[in-house]
């Protein structure tokens, strides 16, 4: 069965600071996605890794993917309050729209 | 553009009674899947619908069954609730579901049962 993991599961950084949330998956797979989940709310996409060495960024939001180390990576720059939610990795297996999710990595910023 | 519809919004049930949860995919997308989130288990899929048919299934009880019509909207059903099946239900629609496309998130149904 495929197991996804992250770390840290929690998370509480200053403002301006920087960090990184990685996520290992046990199985082969090239696709790896970013969520983010606000507290009561839906999972909104950050990013979507499809292919080994995959880089992607967005505002202070840096992502990666490593598929010979089965490692991704959520990098954050110079934190601020807004950035404050849960972070998950997901992975999919390819054989359609299912994702086996990490257990999430909950981000606090403080002023 | 509209994005994935949930409906309804928070739903209490009773231990033993059954639910229909009904989920519009945004226009186009043919791909619909299910989760569930609780805070003891995390995000668990339960069941992926392409064009009609499950294409894939997660480990769930036959309590829970899902299906899929020809505008693409989905419901998923469960039976028989018990107490552990309170959770926060999300949907997910994609354009084509080959692992390859974005998936969105619905806002979801929180169920609770009592």
């Amino acid at each position: 069965e495929l197991k996804v993991e992250q770390n840290p599961l929690f998370l509480s950084m200053q403002e301006g600071k920087n960090y990184t949330i990685y996520c290992n998956y046990s199985t082969t797979s090239d696709r790896l996605y970013w969520y983010r989940q606000d507290p009561g709310k839906s999972l909104e996409s950050l990013f979507v890794l499809l292919s080994n060495g995959a880089v992607k960024q967005e505002g202070r939001l840096m992502a990666s993917l490593d598929t010979k180390a089965r490692l991704s990576t959520l990098h954050i720059t110079a934190a601020v309050h807004d950035l404050s939610a849960t972070y998950f990795c997901a992975v999919d297996m390819g054989t359609g729209n299912q994702f086996y999710f990490g257990t999430g990595t909950s981000l606090t910023v403080i002023p | 553009k509209a994005g994935v519809t949930q409906t309804p919004r928070y739903l209490i049930k009773t231990r033993g009674q059954q639910v229909t949860l009904s989920c519009s995919p945004i226009s186009g997308h043919r791909s619909v899947s299910w989760y569930q989130q609780t805070p003891g288990q995390g995000l668990q899929f339960l069941f992926e619908y392409f064009s009609e048919t499950q294409r894939n299934k997660g480990n769930f009880p036959g309590r829970f069954s899902g299906r899929q019509f020809s505008n693409s909207r989905s419901e998923m059903n469960v039976s028989t609730l018990e107490l552990g099946d309170s959770a926060l239900y999300l949907c997910a629609s994609s354009l084509a579901g080959t692992g390859s496309t974005e998936a969105f998130f619905g806002q979801g149904t929180r169920l609770t049962v009592v």
